[in-house]
């Protein structure tokens, strides 16, 4: 168990709607990243969180979009889905951007 | 962009035999370099990982050997036991934190 927490741990929608991925970081851990792995593209970073504020941005598509709450737990909103963005989404947290990051057990998304 | 190579992508090696998987970089900038192992139905987990200060490390039956000059590193473990049969990948990183995984290896290991 890394202690990192994230909900639900499966989810299945039809296209074009919209969803929200929740992650709790470990405890004292500043920093939160999003990854998207699927078949096709593999693991692929999406967006990093340090302490609120956005630091780094990757692969992430504009109907993509994160935040971190003072409380230091974030969300990835996916909205207008479409079958591709079926995939496994991973939640990583490190207490700063070189710790090691640890991984949450992820959020299966299926779109029908 | 393919800023990682990872090779093979998949390995069976016997119990007791030596695993080796390989990553490529492009990006000098990467200033960390571990490997990932990842079980069906979990997420990754850190197994080892490497500075550019060092050319080698080892931990138990995992040693990480980094070739700077050849933007090169890999993953060796020794003794390899069925439990260790799982998805290994290589995430170099830089200064910002997002690391950039490769592909993957799927290491089957044969009792």
């Amino acid at each position: 168990d890394s202690g990192v927490t994230q909900t639900p741990k499966h989810l299945i929608t039809a296209t074009g709607q919209r969803v929200t991925l929740r992650c709790s970081p470990r405890s004292g851990d500043l920093s939160v990243y999003w990854y998207q792995q699927s078949l096709d593209q593999g693991l692929q970073f999406l967006i990093q969180y340090y302490n609120g504020e956005e630091r780094a941005k990757g692969n992430i598509l504009e109907r993509f979009s994160a935040q971190q709450f003072p409380d230091l737990h974030s969300e990835l909103n996916l909205s207008s889905l479409e079958l591709g963005d079926s995939a496994l989404y991973f939640c990583a947290s490190s207490f700063t951007a070189e710790e090691t990051q640890y991984f949450g057990p992820g959020t299966r998304l299926l779109v029908l | 962009q393919q800023q990682v190579k990872q090779s093979p992508q998949s390995l069976i090696v016997q119990k007791g035999g030596i695993s080796i998987i390989n990553c490529a970089y492009e990006n000098t900038a990467f200033d960390y370099f571990p490997w990932y192992q990842q079980f069906p139905g979990k997420g990754p987990a850190l197994l080892i990982a490497i500075r550019p200060d060092v050319s080698e490390k080892k931990e138990g039956r995992f040693t990480i050997s980094f070739n700077k000059s050849a933007k090169q590193f890999s993953l060796h473990i020794m003794d390899s036991q069925p439990g260790d049969s799982a998805t290994y990948f290589c995430a170099p990183g830089g200064s910002q934190g997002n690391l950039i995984f490769g592909k993957g290896t799927k290491l089957s290991v044969k009792p």
